[in-house]
Parts: structure tokens; C-alpha cells; sequence
């Protein structure tokens, strides 16, 4: 267990609005990560942060703004979302002092946008 | 960009059996995990190998990391109803972004 918590769990929400999603880690680590799993593309990075403050964008980035700041909350806010945008969000950590180094994930947020 | 092939997509098989899962690449990586995920849940860590030839073992799974890094196999031996889930692997190379297959399907049927 990483200490990693989401919320919410689940989310329903209109196309158009803005939606939140948070991740909160207990254990003090550097780097988090939000990624999105969808059928036949399997995991794939949004957004990452290598500290307060300090973020950058994945493969898939549009469409998706993050904040730090603080260490322990990453938030992934959805500024105007949109149907293609349902999925299942999921943050991670690294545990190691590697960026690109072995990732524990939360439970996950399943998003649909109608 | 890198990318991370596993074989086959869905695998199911009777309780007992034993079974061999891929992951494939034409890059080669500094490290490599493999993680299960059950409906509902996030992935869970299961193993990370970093040196090429590495097998490591997790009671009856077997984890083998190729040679030239590039690969790697995971085998489940007397394969139970609790082994039942989505296996991914992923793989990180230097400054590359972790890199995810689409996973395995793995159902075991009683």
C-alpha cells in the first residue's frame, strides 16, 4: 500500500463543466503522475509532477491542466470536459528517486461525461 | 517512442494449468514491471527486473527478463480462480516516459 488516495471514486458529469479530480499521498514522495486507462490503448500519462509546483505534460495532455501545491495533492481539473474524455483517471507515485522508476497506483476515478 | 507488446490480449484456461504471458519490444529498457489489476481497482505492483537474464519468483509466478533487455515473460504454474485479472507490463528506459502494454486478459476457470 502507497498511501494513495482518490477522490472521487466515481464521477457523472455534463459535457461542458469543469471537473476535479484528486490524488493525495501520505508518504511524502516527489513524483506523481495522472494517467487515463482506456479499452485497446491500455495506460497512458496526461500530466506529471516533479515537485511543488514543478509539472509537465504526457502524451495526452490536451484538454487537461494539473496542479501541485502541495507535496502531498495532485489535482487533475478538466477544464471543460468533454464525452471523449470518460475513463477511468488513475494517479500514481514513484517510490525510488527515479522519475521514470517503479510506479504505485491508487484505486482510480471512473469519470463518465455525458 | 517505445512500445510494449503483450501476448496474447485474452488468455482463458482451466484451474491447474500452467500458462506463459509475453511482453515485447524493439527498445530496450533499464527496468521493467509487471502489475496486476483486478475490475475496479488500480494496478499492484507484482515485480520490477532490472538486469538482463533476470528471473525472479513470486511464489508461483515466474518472471523472466531478457537478455538484451528488450523482453520480458511471466509464467503462472498450477494456475488458480485468484490469479484471475488484467496483467500489464511497463517498461522505462533512461529519460523515457514508463511505457505500458495493453495487457493480458487472464481469466482461470474453476
Amino acid at each position: 500500500d502507497a498511501g494513495i488516495t482518490q477522490s472521487p471514486r466515481h464521477k457523472v458529469t455534463e459535457t461542458g463543466t469543469p471537473v476535479t479530480l484528486r490524488c493525495h499521498q501520505t508518504e511524502n514522495h516527489r513524483y506523481m503522475y495522472w494517467y487515463r486507462q482506456d479499452p485497446g490503448h491500455g495506460l497512458r500519462l496526461i500530466h506529471y509532477s516533479y515537485g511543488v509546483k514543478d509539472t509537465d505534460k504526457g502524451e495526452v495532455s490536451d484538454g487537461y491542466s494539473v496542479s501541485r501545491s502541495k507535496t502531498e495533492d495532485f489535482l487533475l481539473t478538466l477544464e471543460s470536459a468533454t464525452s471523449s474524455q470518460t475513463s477511468v483517471y488513475f494517479c500514481a507515485i514513484s517510490a525510488t528517486d527515479s522519475l521514470w522508476g517503479t510506479q504505485y497506483f491508487g484505486p482510480g476515478t471512473r469519470l463518465l461525461v455525458l | 517512442t517505445q512500445l510494449l507488446e503483450q501476448s496474447p490480449q485474452f488468455l482463458s484456461i482451466q484451474e491447474g494449468e500452467n500458462l506463459t504471458v509475453y511482453c515485447n519490444s524493439s527498445s530496450v529498457f533499464s527496468s521493467l514491471q509487471w502489475y496486476r489489476q483486478e475490475p475496479g481497482e488500480g494496478p499492484v505492483l507484482l515485480v520490477t527486473v532490472v538486469t538482463g537474464g533476470e528471473v525472479k519468483k513470486l511464489k508461483r509466478l515466474t518472471f523472466q527478463f531478457g537478455d538484451a533487455r528488450k523482453d520480458s515473460s511471466l509464467h503462472i504454474t498450477a494456475a488458480q480462480p485468484g490469479d484471475t485479472g488484467l496483467y500489464l507490463c511497463a517498461g522505462a528506459g533512461g529519460n523515457e516516459k514508463l511505457t505500458f502494454g495493453t495487457g493480458t486478459r487472464l481469466t482461470i476457470i474453476p
